[in-house]
């Protein structure tokens, strides 16, 4: 069965300092992909960072990577200089198989303090 | 428009009641998906359609009947809810994998439904 586990339920950071959200994931796919979400309080997903199975190197988006340890099977996000916008819901995100739907984790909420 | 749009925000109803929501796209994708999300529960895949056919079907209750009628929209027709289906529910759209990439989902705002 596919599985993501996200074990923070919550996190705190200052302001322009890095945080690293976990995420675990489970699945006997081969060929499998990694997502990062952000959902605000206004209920949007948006989009943060994709890791393909086979790719070689981490992912990196602007203030976002995703440190992938594929032997772990662990796909944790890192936010560079946290800023107060950052403050949110972050989901951790997995697609196998056909079609591209995504099983997604219970979440992370992140607090960025001041 | 742009992305993906949903009607309508919110939504109250009552068990007896159908409503319908809306989902369109406006991005050239070939799947979407219903998620629920309720509080303190992971997103829930409810549907998943490719190319206008239904291809995945979460166990979920026949009070939730799901419509494709062409690649852009996507509805979600309700009719004899029940209190726990109070929740956030969101509709996505992506191009679907290709050479082993998986593609990003992207997301409308979500219909916010309370079933009292």
């Amino acid at each position: 069965a596919q599985k993501i586990t996200q074990t923070q339920p919550g996190m705190f950071v200052q302001e322009k300092e890095a945080v690293t959200l976990d995420c675990t994931y489970d699945t006997s796919d081969p060929s499998y992909g990694l997502f990062w979400y952000k959902q605000p309080s206004s209920g949007e997903m948006i989009f943060l960072i994709y890791q393909g199975s086979y790719d070689q190197q981490n992912a990196t988006e602007g203030r976002y990577s995703l440190n992938f340890q594929k032997a772990r099977k662990s796909a944790n996000l890192v936010i560079s200089a946290s800023q107060l916008g950052d403050s949110a819901m972050y989901f951790c995100a997995m697609s196998a198989g056909g079609y591209n739907k995504l099983i997604f984790g219970a979440g992370t909420r992140l607090a960025v303090h001041p | 428009e742009t992305g993906v749009t949903q009607t309508p925000r919110h939504l109250v109803m009552g068990m007896t009641n159908k409503k319908s929501l809306k989902c369109e796209q406006h991005l050239g994708h070939n799947a979407m998906y219903w998620y629920k999300q309720s509080a303190k529960k992971p997103l829930e895949l409810m549907f998943v359609y490719s190319l206008e056919e239904r291809v995945e079907n979460n166990s979920v209750p026949s009070r939730f009947s799901p419509e494709c009628p062409n690649s852009s929209h996507l509805f979600l027709h309700l009719h004899t809810l029940q209190p726990e289906d109070s929740a956030l529910y969101l509709c996505a759209s992506s191009q679907g994998p290709a050479g082993g990439e998986y593609n990003e989902q992207f997301f409308g705002p979500g219909t916010r439904l309370t079933v009292l």
